[in-house]
């Protein structure tokens, strides 16, 4: 079984600072790992995933994150961000084994762009 | 292309009634997922359909909740009968052959009130 932990349920930035959302997982098997982002009344949509290869994953609207096996951790990041990037963002887990479908999230992290 | 498609987006009940969702699933994905998001609890799956045949309703939390896919472009979920405790936003989530590698794509939910 997987778990995943998002170590801020909220963070406050300014527009065009930089911002990292955190994201901690647990498996005993070999994971993919995924962060999508839900704009206020709509469902989630896919940022960036990782599934083998090279550790720094980008994504879609300038984000990006780095796998770190050693340390579980999947971290999303943007280095300026902007006012509509305001949303709330999950972290997700799968096991490599094609006959496992779920899919872990976090609880998410509220991510929120002042003027 | 379209997306996963849910109806209604919005439905506001009073307990007691009889409630259904309704999914249309992106062409050619063949895993289906229905998730429920409470601020509580967070996204919880309820059910997973592979080629129409539901796998996993482990998450199904009550015999008032039941799903079915009829066909590979449909599927339904009731609750019946319908208590306050299950407003919540579902979603329907659809994901193409290849396994846990591939993402899940979300509709943007029915966001459910029970009075």
């Amino acid at each position: 079984a997987q778990s995943v932990t998002q170590l801020d349920s909220q963070v406050p930035v300014f527009e065009e600072a930089p911002v990292e959302l955190r994201c901690n997982y647990s498996s005993s098997v070999s994971v993919y790992l995924f962060w999508y982002v839900q704009y206020p009344n709509q469902g989630l949509q896919l940022l960036l995933k990782y599934l083998s290869g090279s550790t720094l994953v980008k994504g879609i609207n300038g984000f990006e994150a780095e796998f770190n096996k050693s340390q579980t951790s999947f971290h999303l990041r943007k280095p300026s961000v902007h006012i509509s990037d305001t949303a709330e963002y999950f972290c997700a887990v799968s096991d490599i084994r094609g006959s496992n479908y779920k899919l872990t999230f976090g609880k998410g992290t509220l991510l929120t762009v002042n003027p | 292309d379209a997306g996963v498609i849910q109806s209604p987006r919005h439905e506001v009940t009073e307990m007691g009634q009889e409630v259904t969702l309704r999914c249309k699933p992106i062409s050619g994905h063949n895993s289906l997922f229905w998730y429920r998001q409470t601020m509580m609890r967070g996204l919880e799956l309820l059910i997973y359909f592979n080629n129409n045949v539901p796998i996993d309703d482990s998450g199904m939390p009550e015999d008032r909740f039941s799903a079915k896919m009829p066909n590979a472009s449909f599927s339904t979920l009731k609750i019946q009968p319908s208590e306050p405790r299950d407003s919540a936003v579902y979603f329907c989530a659809s994901r193409p052959t290849g396994g846990s590698n591939q993402p899940q794509h979300f509709g943007d939910g029915t966001r459910l009130s029970i009075l």
